[in-house]
């Protein structure tokens, strides 16, 4: 089956445009998490949902970064005023669930963000 | 918080030589532990997973042991290949959420 799809592949934008990044979950999985990725790091944890609700978004660094899931499926991550130091590979991860047991997440290739 | 700490690469080895690549965490309570792997080109993948203490997790010739009381969980293969080039993330999920907590990942170079 499909795995997960993100959109767009590459973002280039100038530094304080809006941006908007989309991932679209595996079928079924209803957990679904945001990762950052910069250069020669793993992953930092960005946010996470349970269906429609942010179940935890502990890991957003600042009130410009925002991520919906109005439908319980697709996800949008929400970029305001972008920084150069937004700089990175946005990473969506999905489960079948959470809590309890080691569900595991795909992953899926990333959206490379550029600040210019 | 939580944090995952592994071995700095890069890593070459040549073709059948034996792999180990270090990995301690700091957690509180009971974590999951995870090996992902990112080949060349590629999305992160699960490699290898343990959920309690003394579990083994293997696949394709890799193995971790999940060790409480030295808070490690090495990633072991007994004679890599050139395929097996690319770099591996540990990493360690716990709390309600179960968000992954990765370390800074091991770049794994295998010459022919």
């Amino acid at each position: 089956g499909a795995g997960v799809s993100q959109t767009p592949s590459n973002k280039v934008t100038e530094k304080g445009k809006y941006v908007e990044l989309r991932c679209d979950p595996i079928s079924g999985h209803t957990a679904l998490y945001w990762y950052r990725q910069s250069l020669g790091q793993g992953p930092e944890f960005l946010i996470y949902f349970q269906g429609t609700g942010a179940a935890d978004d502990s890991g957003l660094p600042n009130d410009r970064f925002f991520a919906v899931r109005p439908e319980g499926s697709v996800s949008t991550l929400k970029i305001q005023r972008t920084e150069r130091g937004d700089s990175a590979v946005y990473l969506c991860a999905s489960s079948l669930f959470s809590g309890g047991g080691a569900n595991e997440q795909f992953f899926g290739p990333g959206t490379r963000l550029t600040v210019l | 918080g939580d944090s995952v700490t592994q071995m700095e690469g890069p890593v070459t080895l040549s073709e059948e030589a034996f792999l180990t690549i270090n990995c301690t965490y700091t957690a509180t309570g009971y974590p999951s532990l995870f090996w992902y792997v990112q080949y060349p080109g590629e999305g992160l993948q699960l490699l290898l997973k343990a959920t309690k203490a003394d579990d083994k997790g293997s696949n394709k010739g890799f193995e971790a042991t999940y060790r409480k009381e030295t808070t490690s969980f090495h990633l072991e293969k007994g004679s890599v290949q050139v395929s097996d080039s690319a770099v591996y993330f540990c990493a360690l999920s716990a709390g309600s959420a179960r968000q992954l907590t990765f370390g800074s990942g091991t770049q794994l170079t295998v010459l022919p």
